[in-house]
């Protein structure tokens, strides 16, 4: 199974909003609403930050957003803080009962 | 709030096998699905495998025959096992729970695996 398609890097001034693109196939993204978000500082495990597209767990910071359209899903960051310069992997269930997780992309806080 | 801890060697001869444990405290391993992960040093993440408490898995297809995940509810942990390694297993090993078809909504710190003679 190929890795979901992300942006190497992303970046954007404090305040502003940013958005992560995911593109995977039919059978994974397209298929079902299980697309998850997560957050990695250097050194770090991946923290969840959205689960099945849209939602957030407790404590995530509401400025974390999902969506999804035909193969591809996206994260929005509003309000670009500091603390949001990490790494980001989307994740998504398929076809077959496995998951695949993106590339990944680095967001820079300018 | 549950949490995980990966144990086993940091040093793994080429062509042996790799053996890791995650230990389940705080919540119950039972009723639960659970993954192993890994993410070479600078790399991106990778889905491993998940187990079910009752024994069930299933496997990423790139890792063939060489890769078997058990558990023992008993002793709270789920293990990992993959042979004939070389140097690109080389990565950091996570486990998580895997709220199955969905997600992982905890992890452990990770635990590198060096492949080297």
């Amino acid at each position: 199974q190929s890795a979901l398609t992300q942006p190497a890097s992303v970046s954007g001034s404090p305040g502003q909003s940013i958005t992560i693109s995911c593109t995977g196939t039919s059978s994974d993204v397209g298929r079902y609403n299980h697309v998850s978000w997560y957050e990695q500082h250097p050194g770090k495990a991946p923290n969840l930050i959205i689960y099945d597209v849209i939602n957030r767990p407790s404590g995530v910071s509401n400025r974390f957003s999902g969506s999804k359209s035909g193969n591809t899903a996206s994260l929005t960051i509003s309000g670009l803080q500091a603390e949001d310069e990490a790494d980001y992997y989307c994740c998504a269930y398929t076809t077959i009962d496995t998951y695949v997780f993106g590339t990944g992309t680095r967001v820079t806080v300018l | 709030q549950v949490q995980l801890q990966e144990s086993g060697p940091g040093l793994v001869k080429p062509s042996e096998s790799l053996s890791l444990t995650c230990t389940v405290s705080g919540g119950s391993i039972s009723s639960y699905y659970w993954s192993w992960m890994r993410q070479p040093p600078g790399e991106g993440l990778e889905w491993i495998g998940y187990i079910h408490y009752t024994g069930s898995t299933n496997y990423n297809p790139s890792f063939k025959n060489r890769v078997t995940i058990s558990v023992d509810t008993s002793k709270h942990h789920f293990s990992l096992n993959l042979s004939s390694v070389t140097a690109a297993d080389t990565a950091v090993y996570y486990c998580a729970r895997d709220r199955w078809g969905g997600y992982f909504d905890s992890w452990g710190r990770g635990t590198l695996v060096t492949v080297s003679s």
